[in-house]
């Protein structure tokens, strides 16, 4: 089946660092990549679409400019929280699709931030 | 914009007691997914339909895409304590909005032993 693995699982770091969360499709190649923010018992809250060689979609409300993401490639996505603080911190998790129309999204393990 | 509503919001069940649960929406879509996420991890996809009317099991797992296209359900049969975690149903529009997904609030399930 298809897998998903993001990297790293947890962060932990200081205020005003940024912080590079990948996210790769091991097994299909993904034109799509979607990055998402979770709060404690709370559903998925989709920040912003990757696509393949153009510039990310982002959801209203969400800051361009402070989560950067770039999909170099046609099986990795990346997300940098800049200058990241507390309110930053999250769990947040990538899924990746294959092409095709009955291709459902597959999930990474996520990665939990904690900014001190 | 596009909005599911699952339910129940929680469970708390005996094991070996059968569950289920539903999301509805105003909305029409052609894919209607169900996933299960475990504390700390990502979510991991049960069952996948594509048809309307379609009913699909994977082990004790059941769900059926809805006639209308608006709703889903998902059975669960004789739980076990694994069971135990958070389920998300979730509706995609085919390929148009490159495939997002809108994904409802969840349904919290607690299995006692």
């Amino acid at each position: 089946g298809a897998v998903v693995s993001q990297h790293p699982s947890r962060v932990i770091c200081k205020s005003g660092t940024s912080v590079k969360i990948e996210c790769r499709s091991l097994d299909f190649q993904a034109t799509t990549m979607f990055w998402y923010r979770q709060f404690p018992k709370q559903s998925l809250m989709l920040m912003a679409t990757s696509n393949e060689g153009s510039k990310a979609t982002y959801e209203q409300g969400v800051e361009k400019d402070k989560f950067l993401i770039n999909h170099a490639s046609l099986t990795l996505s990346t997300l940098t929280v800049t200058s990241a603080h507390p309110e930053d911190s999250s769990f947040y998790i990538c899924s990746a699709r294959d092409t095709g129309p009955r291709t459902p999204q597959h999930f990474g393990d996520g990665t939990r931030l904690s900014i001190l | 914009g596009q909005q599911l509503n699952q339910s129940p919001q929680s469970m708390f069940i005996q094991e070996g007691e059968d569950v289920s649960m539903n999301c509805t929406s105003s909305s029409i879509f052609n894919t209607w997914l169900w996933y299960k996420q475990d504390p700390g991890e990502g979510p991991v996809l049960l069952i996948a339909l594509y048809k309307a009317g379609e009913l699909t099991s994977n082990g004790r797992l059941t769900a059926q895409f809805g006639i209308t296209r608006k709703d889903s359900f998902l059975n669960i049969s004789a739980s076990i304590p694994s069971d135990v975690g958070i389920y998300f149903c979730a509706g995609q529009i085919g390929n148009t909005n490159a495939g997002k997904s809108t994904f409802g609030d969840g349904t919290t399930l607690t299995v006692k032993p």
